[in-house]
C-alpha cells in the first residue's frame, strides 16, 4: 500500500460525458502527479501540483482540467470524453517537489469510454 | 516528444536466471528511475540513481546510470516467481518537478 488512494477504481462512460477522478496523497506529500497509462502511450505525464498550485504541465488535453485542494488531494476532470480516452489514470505523490523522480503511484483509476 | 526506448520488450526466462533489460534516450536526464508494475496495481519504485556512471544495489536488483547519462540498465539476480511483472525504466529531465519520461515496459515473466 502506497498511501495514495484513488476513487473510483473503475469508471464507464459514454462519449461526450464528464468525469472526475479524485485523489488522496500520503500524508505529509505536498506535491500530486497525474499520469495517464494507455497500451499504445504507455505512462505520461499530465500535470502537477505543488501545494495547491500548478508546478508542471505535460500533454494535457485542453478538455482535461486539474486542482489541488487545500487539504491537498487532488481531482482531474475530463470532459467530452472520447474512446482514446480510455486509459488507466494514476496520481502519484511526494514530499517535496520531484524528490528526485521518487514517487508514489496509488492502484489507479480505470476509465472505459463506450 | 522525448522517448525511452526500453529493451527487451519481453522475457520469459526459468527461476534462477538472472536477467537483464536496458534504457537508452538521445535525451540526457539529470535522474534515472526503475519502477515495477504488479497487474492492477501502479507502479512501485524499485531504485533511484543521481549520478553518472553511479552503480546502484537494491536486494538482488543492481542498476547503473550510464556515463553518457543517455542510457540505464537493470539487473536482477537469481529470479523468483515474485519478479513477474512490468519493469519501466524513467528519466527525468529537471529536479524540480515530477514529470518522468517512461519506458514502454519490459514484461518478465518467470517459469519456476
Amino acid at each position: 500500500d502506497s498511501g495514495v488512494t484513488q476513487t473510483p477504481k473503475h469508471l464507464i462512460t459514454a462519449t461526450g460525458q464528464r468525469v472526475t477522478l479524485r485523489c488522496s496523497p500520503r500524508s505529509g506529500d505536498l506535491s500530486v502527479y497525474w499520469y495517464q497509462q494507455s497500451l499504445d502511450q504507455g505512462l505520461q505525464f499530465l500535470i502537477q501540483y505543488y501545494n495547491g498550485e500548478e508546478r508542471a504541465k505535460g500533454n494535457i488535453l485542453e478538455r482535461f482540467s486539474a486542482q489541488q485542494f487545500p487539504d491537498l488531494h487532488s481531482e482531474l476532470n475530463l470532459s467530452s470524453l472520447e474512446l482514446g480516452d480510455s486509459a488507466l489514470y494514476f496520481c502519484a505523490s511526494s514530499v517535496a517537489s520531484g524528490k528526485g523522480g521518487e514517487l508514489f503511484f496509488g492502484e489507479g483509476s480505470r476509465l472505459t469510454v463506450l | 516528444g522525448q522517448q525511452l526506448n526500453q529493451s527487451p520488450q519481453s522475457m520469459f526466462i526459468q527461476e534462477g536466471e538472472d536477467v537483464s533489460m536496458n534504457c537508452t534516450s538521445s535525451s540526457i536526464f539529470n535522474t534515472w528511475l526503475w519502477y515495477k508494475q504488479d497487474p492492477g496495481e501502479g507502479p512501485v519504485l524499485l531504485i533511484a540513481l543521481y549520478k553518472a556512471g553511479e552503480l546502484t544495489s537494491n536486494g538482488r536488483l543492481t542498476a547503473q546510470f550510464g556515463i553518457t547519462r543517455k542510457d540505464s540498465f537493470l539487473n536482477i539476480s537469481a529470479s523468483i516467481p515474485s519478479d513477474v511483472g512490468i519493469y519501466f525504466c524513467a528519466g527525468q529531465l529537471n529536479s524540480n518537478t515530477g514529470k518522468l519520461i517512461f519506458g514502454q515496459g519490459t514484461t518478465l515473466q518467470v517459469k519456476p
